[in-house]
């Protein structure tokens, strides 16, 4: 059981290039996240998705796209990276909504731009 | 939204206990507890939701008091195991997700 899996596990990119990181997750759960995790600021919501199909801004969406085309797939896009967006990357899924139900994380995308 | 966690950092020696408190400014109706290790992704420890109940788990222990719109974690008796950065991370009644706190550090040493 995989549980939440995340590719690429590190990337590093020049400023301006693109790139998607992909969370997939085999529980066939609902709801899935995205959040990224600075020093001394805790997990900080980028965009969410409450099912297949959906999509929604999170705390920190600015600079960030999201797709969710299957349910068990679910897509972060940096269209043109900044090096304000270094940071580790961690999906999360859950079968309810996030607030009553407990987030399941994947391993984290540790992610460099130069 | 965002929690207040306090304290930021703590240092136990084996078998101390230590107390990690989750403060919101707005009505609560869910509190997460979560314990993520070094270069790991956070683990789940337990959820409270609405109506102050108190759940444990071994000898990890937390509370939710509603009307102070807090909730504790207890740490009994701690183990070197037990090191780790806590995070509570708050739900809020028609809101789909949660707010995470900055977290605790807390280390254990023999």
């Amino acid at each position: 059981n995989a549980g939440v899996t995340q590719t690429p596990k590190f990337r590093v990119l020049k400023t301006g290039q693109s790139m998607t990181l992909l969370c997939a997750q085999d529980m066939n759960h609902e709801y899935m996240y995205w959040y990224r995790q600075d020093p001394g600021m805790g997990l900080r919501l980028i965009h969410y998705s409450v099912g297949e199909g959906t999509t929604a801004k999170g705390e920190v969406p600015d600079g960030y796209n999201v797709s969710r085309l299957k349910k068990q797939n679910f897509l972060l896009g940096l269209e043109s990276a900044a090096p304000s967006q270094t940071s580790v990357y961690f999906c999360a899924s859950s079968y309810g909504s996030g607030y009553s139900q407990p987030q399941h994380f994947g391993d984290g995308t540790r992610l460099s731009i130069l | 939204q965002q929690p207040v966690q306090s304290p930021q950092a703590v240092i136990l020696r084996e078998g101390e206990d230590a107390v990690i408190n989750c403060s919101s400014s707005k009505a609560l109706y869910s509190v997460h507890w979560y314990r993520q290790k070094h270069g790991e992704a956070p683990v789940f420890l337990m959820i409270l939701l609405k109506g102050g109940e108190q759940k444990g788990h071994e000898k990890i222990s937390a509370s939710f008091n509603e009307k102070k719109q807090q909730s504790s974690l207890y740490l009994t008796a701690s183990q070197l195991s037990y090191s780790g950065t806590y995070f509570c991370g708050t739900g809020y009644h028609g809101a789909n997700n949660l707010f995470f706190g900055t977290g605790t550090r807390l280390t254990v040493i023999p």
